[in-house]
């Protein structure tokens, strides 16, 4: 069965720490990780990774994919009280499935 | 239109009515997803379409729901004889096909159903 997981699952830092969030993945047909921010109700896109071992990156915030290890991190630097979110996971295979994690809650406190 | 929508935005009912939630994908976008998530958690993959067939269903929760697309573009959802474990955030995305560009999903802001 398909699966994506996170951790940590919520995350408590205080303004200007660097945290690390965590993916790691079970698929059948790989095709792509996507990372996404959920505030409110709709995720919001972030990242595409397809290669291994290619950093993408967003002002502080920055992810790369390793396939070998069948895992992910999303890096945020200096965090913001307005990185406060839910930070999702998402595998795509090439059947255009796409399977999500639980989420990372990461709360950013002044 | 510019992004993906959805109707209603609310939808209160009673139990054991039935209920239907609607999504306008971005025009061209060939993949069409659901998914629901409950207060505080994660998505749950429910159903995709490519153009107007669900090559995996295997979401659904029960034989109560079903979801359709015709014309590769407005797909509704369904849900018979509501329950009030159904109650949920149902949201709908939308990308290009894999291998016709960039495939990250976008999403419509969302169906919140409350069943009573």
């Amino acid at each position: 069965e398909d699966k994506v997981v996170q951790s940590p699952l919520s995350l408590v830092v205080h303004e200007g720490d660097t945290v690390t969030l965590n993916c790691s993945y079970e698929v059948t047909n790989f095709r792509s990780l996507l990372w996404y921010k959920q505030e409110k109700k709709a995720p919001t896109f972030l990242f595409m990774l397809t290669s291994s071992g290619i950093e993408k990156k967003s002002g502080r915030l920055s992810s790369i994919l390793d396939k070998k290890e069948l895992s992910s991190i999303l890096n945020i630097t200096a965090t913001q009280t307005g990185d406060s979110a839910i930070y999702l996971c998402a595998v795509r295979t090439s059947y255009d499935k796409v399977i999500f994690g639980p989420g990372t809650s990461l709360s950013v406190i002044p | 239109g510019a992004g993906v929508s959805q109707s209603p935005s609310n939808k209160v009912t009673e139990k054991g009515k039935d209920v239907e939630l609607r999504c306008d994908p971005i025009s061209g976008h060939t993949a069409l997803y659901w998914y629901r998530q409950s207060l505080g958690q994660g998505l749950e993959f429910l159903i995709y379409f490519q153009g107007n067939s669900a090559p995996d269903k295997s979401g659904l929760p029960s034989d109560r729901f079903s979801a359709e697309r015709t014309g590769g573009s407005v797909s509704t959802l369904t849900i018979q004889r509501t329950q009030q474990e159904d109650s949920a955030v149902y949201l709908c995305a939308s990308s290009l096909r894999d291998g016709q560009g960039p495939n990250e999903q976008f999403f419509g802001p969302g169906t919140r159903l409350t069943v009573l």
